[in-house]
């Protein structure tokens, strides 16, 4: 089974600046055969359910404004938040897609300082 | 546009059943593949099961396998959850998510996710 392990589990950043979110799993989510990495990241808010932001590591879904950014490869990845705005207080996950079971991250909560 | 909705979510008894149900509308149910996660009060996400378009891929995670039953109607458009030998670490909210579909078929990220309805297991 592949473990995912995010860091770190809370943040505090001010506005305007930059929020990085790692992720890291425990066997590559590489897949050789078409080079894409099996992962994604997600938004919570309070009392909402999850929000695709980030897929295949660093494509961004449809309407997740660019200041979202997704990066890495193999075991190793990155959600970044260029300039952090109000709303994006949430809990951000990610998640391996490349093999059963398919495991969320343990979420880093993201706060304003 | 896309709708997810479950219904079902209760109390129930340590060992008793409950079925939730997804009912989906604004696509075509029959081109996708289906999943429940969960989340259990104040904690992470957990993936729970997974059915693929045609009910030939069925996936469970250890922590269900043996006792939850994945299963879809594609003439309702609806995805179904059966829970049986209910025990109180199973008490969450529980999601019907739509899978990530692309050319190269059907991925287990999610792209849509319902409200969810909440399970209490408890005596």
């Amino acid at each position: 089974d592949i473990v995912m392990t995010q860091s770190p589990d809370s943040l505090a950043v001010s506005l305007g600046e930059r929020a990085t979110i790692n992720c890291k799993s425990s066997q590559s989510v590489l897949y050789s055969s078409n080079n894409k990495n099996y992962l994604a990241w997600y938004q919570q808010k309070p009392g909402q359910p999850p929000k695709l932001l980030i897929y295949w590591a660093s494509l961004r879904e449809s309407g997740v404004p660019d200041r979202f950014s997704g990066s890495g490869s193999g075991t190793d990845f990155t959600l970044t938040i260029s300039s952090l705005q109000a709303e994006d207080v949430a809990v951000y996950y990610c998640q391996q897609y490349h093999s059963s079971p398919y495991r969320f991250g343990q979420g880093t909560k993201l706060e304003i300082k | 546009e896309v709708q997810l909705v479950e219904s079902g979510g209760d109390l129930v008894k340590p060992g008793g059943s409950l079925r939730l149900s997804c009912a989906a509308s604004g696509f075509t149910f029959t081109s996708y593949s289906f999943n429940w996660v969960r989340q259990a009060p104040g904690r992470g996400l957990e993936w729970v099961s997974s059915i693929s378009s045609s009910s030939g891929y069925i996936y469970y995670a250890d922590s269900v396998k043996g006792r939850f039953t994945i299963s879809r109607d594609d003439a309702k458009n609806s995805l179904y959850l059966q829970m049986n030998s209910l025990r109180a670490e199973d008490t969450a909210v529980y999601y019907c998510a739509r899978s990530y579909c692309d050319g190269s078929g059907c991925h287990r990220l999610f792209d849509y996710w319902g409200q969810g309805a909440l399970v209490t297991v408890s005596s």
